[in-house]
């Protein structure tokens, strides 16, 4: 089935750095990728969508220049979080989905702390 | 915009009972419903979804059953094991032609299945 892998994992990262998190689709065409964004024991929350080759649409509250969002090919999107602070601690998710697929493939998130 | 309202919050069950999770939506062109789990630090995964020309669908324990007209569905999980134990979540969306739109999720169930 269709995969998407998410790297890294964990990250831990000094307030005012910046963080990049990387998702590829594996076997399909990812035309739409949406980030979300988890506090904990909370639900995810749509933070953007990005259809390749265009730029992201952010939803509202959410800083397009803070969350940085890159979908220049039909398997990677990237999603850098700049100038991090400790409030930008979360869990970040992404989804991709495709005209061939019904339906969405998550990652498996990235846990980011920001000391 | 749609809006998913998902109950109870948390569900406790005796390993071998049933397990019910009721959704609620409100945009009535929502078309694709799927329920995921989480476990602790990973990403949603699948496990079960029904578009809105089905009234329900079953797989080995689970099923979902689909009220268009009430906008509402359900998560039925039969013959609980301890390892059911996670947090459910159900979501609604949209597919217009060879487009999924953005996924909306319910706040997420809590469920403990005690042996």
């Amino acid at each position: 089935g269709a995969v998407v892998s998410q790297h890294p994992s964990r990250v831990i990262c000094k307030s005012g750095t910046s963080v990049k998190i990387e998702c590829r689709s594996l076997d399909f065409q990812a035309t739409t990728m949406f980030w979300y964004r988890q506090f904990p024991k909370q639900s995810l929350m749509l933070m953007a969508t990005s259809n390749e080759g265009s730029k992201a649409t952010y939803e509202q509250g959410v800083e397009k220049d803070k969350f940085l969002i890159n979908h220049a090919s039909l398997t990677l999107s990237t999603l850098t979080v700049a100038s991090a602070h400790p409030e930008d601690s979360s869990f970040y998710i992404c989804s991709a989905t495709s005209p061939n697929n019904y339906g969405y493939t998550f990652g498996s998130g990235t846990r980011l702390t920001v000391v | 915009g749609e809006n998913v309202e998902q109950h109870p919050s948390t569900l406790s069950v005796q390993e071998g009972d049933s397990a019910v999770i009721k959704c609620t939506y409100s945009d009535s062109a929502s078309n694709y419903f799927p329920w995921y789990k989480q476990e602790l630090g990973k990403g949603p995964q699948l496990i079960i979804d029904i578009r809105s020309n089905v009234g329900e669908k079953k797989d080995q324990r689970i099923a979902v059953t689909l009220n268009k007209t009430a906008k509402h569905f359900s998560l039925h999980i039969t013959e609980t094991q301890p390892e059911d134990s996670a947090v459910y979540f159900c979501a609604a969306s949209q597919r217009y032609g060879g487009s999924q739109g953005n996924l909306i999720f319910g706040k997420g169930t809590k469920l403990s299945v005690k042996p």
